[in-house]
C-alpha cells in the first residue's frame, strides 16, 4: 500500500518568515507527485504536477523540488503572507488513485 | 472557466437517516472523482467515473454509498443509512482524463462538510 506521509503537521510562522514542508514518497515506481494549497472553506487548488527527478518549479512565491531517488519533494514558501494560511497537500498515484498525504497546515500571523 | 460546482455546502443529519450530495464538473472534462475527508486524515479516493462509466469504486462501502453519473456530465452520491463515522468533508474533482490519473491535474469543488449526530 503506497504510504504518503507530510511533516510537520502544523506549522505557525510570523509575516514575512520563509518557510518549508517536506512530503514523502515511496520512490520505487515513481511517476508523479501533486502540490495542493487548501484554504479554510474554499476549492483546494492545485499548485504543482512534478514528474521529472530534479524537477524545480515555482508559482509566485511559492516553489517545490522533487527528488525521486531518494522519495521526497519539498515546498518552499519565501516571504511568507497571511494569505498564505492553508493546509498543503500533497499526493501520488498509487494503481492509478492518488494517495493524499495528511496536509501540512500552515498559519502566517502578521 | 466556471469551476467544480457542489451542494449542499454544509449538511447535519442523524445517524441512520439519508443523505445526498451533487456535483456538477467543469465542462468537457471526462473524469469525475468523489473523495472523502476526515478530520486529520488525507482524502481519500471513494469512487472515479470515466465519462458515466465507474473506474474504481473499490474503497466505497457499498452497503450504504451510492453514486452515480447520469450522462457522463453531473454526479451524485447518496449514504443511506449514515453512521457517525460518515461526519467527515465529501469533496468531488473532475480532470480532463485524457493522461494517467496520477498526472492528470484534479480541480476540486468546495466541498460538502457533513455532521451525522
Amino acid at each position: 500500500i503506497l504510504n504518503v506521509e507530510q511533516s510537520p503537521q502544523s506549522l505557525h510562522v510570523q509575516e514575512g518568515d520563509s518557510t518549508n514542508f517536506t512530503c514523502s514518497f515511496p520512490s520505487s515506481n515513481f511517476y508523479a507527485l501533486h502540490w495542493y494549497r487548501w484554504e479554510t472553506a474554499k476549492s483546494p487548488e492545485a499548485l504543482f504536477v512534478m514528474t521529472l527527478n530534479g524537477d524545480e518549479k515555482k508559482k509566485g512565491r511559492i516553489s517545490a523540488t522533487l527528488n525521486t531517488k531518494e522519495g521526497y519533494s519539498y515546498l518552499y514558501i519565501k516571504g511568507s503572507q497571511p494569505e498564505d494560511s492553508a493546509t498543503y497537500l500533497c499526493a501520488s498515484p498509487g494503481v492509478d488513485k492518488l494517495i493524499f498525504g495528511t496536509g501540512t497546515r500552515l498559519q502566517v500571523f502578521p | 472557466e466556471a469551476g467544480v460546482a457542489q451542494s449542499p455546502r454544509y449538511k447535519i443529519i442523524e445517524k441512520r437517516q439519508s443523505v445526498a450530495f451533487w456535483c456538477n464538473p467543469i465542462s468537457g472534462h471526462a473524469t469525475l472523482y468523489w473523495y472523502q475527508q476526515i478530520l486529520g486524515q488525507g482524502p481519500k479516493l471513494l469512487i472515479q467515473f470515466q465519462n458515466n462509466g465507474v473506474v474504481d469504486d473499490s474503497q466505497l462501502p457499498k452497503d450504504r454509498f451510492s453514486a452515480e453519473r447520469l450522462k457522463g456530465v453531473d454526479s451524485t452520491l447518496k449514504i443511506q443509512p449514515a453512521k457517525l463515522e460518515d461526519s467527515a468533508v465529501y469533496l468531488c474533482a473532475s480532470s480532463l482524463g485524457t493522461g494517467r490519473v496520477g498526472t492528470d491535474t484534479q480541480y476540486f469543488g468546495p466541498g460538502t462538510r457533513l455532521t451525522v449526530l
